[in-house]
């Protein structure tokens, strides 16, 4: 069964620098999204992403944060300037269709910003 | 603004029993309800997909409804077995003029015992 795949599973990063958080979405599917989700707390969502450009984004995505499908295949979070309270857990998700389709989620990776 | 509500927050039963979780959200105005399925430290998988005009779906021991009028869904478990602990989350696809995201509610966390 085809699945999203994120990379890497686990990433511990000093404060202040930039992270790349990689998920590689269903091949046939069309919207994107990036959700969090800190320990204990609601998964919340970030930003969704279509046709190549951002179509909504949360008020907890701000500058600091962008997004981006390089090559077709991979759909990527960059993180700019780490801050303590980004540790969380980042799903991906993709959609084959919208809205009315079932939401295929990745496994997540865990950030650890120390 | 919408927000997802799940009572109860924690809930152990032994195994057999049937069971039923609840989940409200405050905005009728939603293409889809949808139930994840979240094991510790990992991602999420979705377990039923409502749509805003369906009443209910059912998958093997699941069965999940809405009632879109009074913002209400509950998902009920049949036979509860110790592989079903976990924790189950709610989340509707609300409408937008600027897109589409699902909001979560906190969840769910279930504990069946032998």
């Amino acid at each position: 069964e085809p699945e999203v795949t994120q990379t890497p599973s686990h990433q511990v990063t000093q404060m202040g620098q930039e992270v790349i958080l990689r998920c590689v979405p269903i091949s046939n599917h069309l919207y994107f999204y990036w959700y969090r989700q800190i320990l204990g707390q609601k998964v919340e969502f970030l930003v969704s992403f279509y046709n190549n450009e951002i179509s909504e984004k949360s008020e907890i995505f701000d500058d600091q944060f962008s997004v981006e499908r390089p090559d077709g295949s991979n759909f990527t979070l960059k993180i700019r300037s780490t801050k303590l309270e980004d540790s969380a857990m980042y799903f991906c998700a993709s959609f084959r269709g919208h809205p009315n389709t079932e939401a295929f989620f990745g496994q997540g990776t865990r950030l650890t910003v120390v | 603004k919408q927000e997802v509500t799940q009572i109860p927050a924690a809930l152990s039963v032994p195994e057999g029993e049937n069971l039923v979780l609840n989940c409200s959200f405050t905005d009728s105005a939603i293409y889809n309800l949808q139930w994840f399925r979240q094991d510790p430290g990992k991602g999420l998988t979705s377990l039923l997909l409502i749509q805003s005009s369906q009443r209910e779906q059912t998958s093997g021991r699941l069965n999940a409804s809405l009632d879109k009028s009074s913002g209400r869904s509950t998902l009920y478990i049949a036979a509860s077995q110790p592989g079903d602990s976990a924790t189950y989350l709610c989340a509707v696809l609300r409408e937008s003029q600027a897109g589409t995201a699902l909001i979560f509610g906190k969840g769910t966390t279930l504990s069946v015992s032998s």
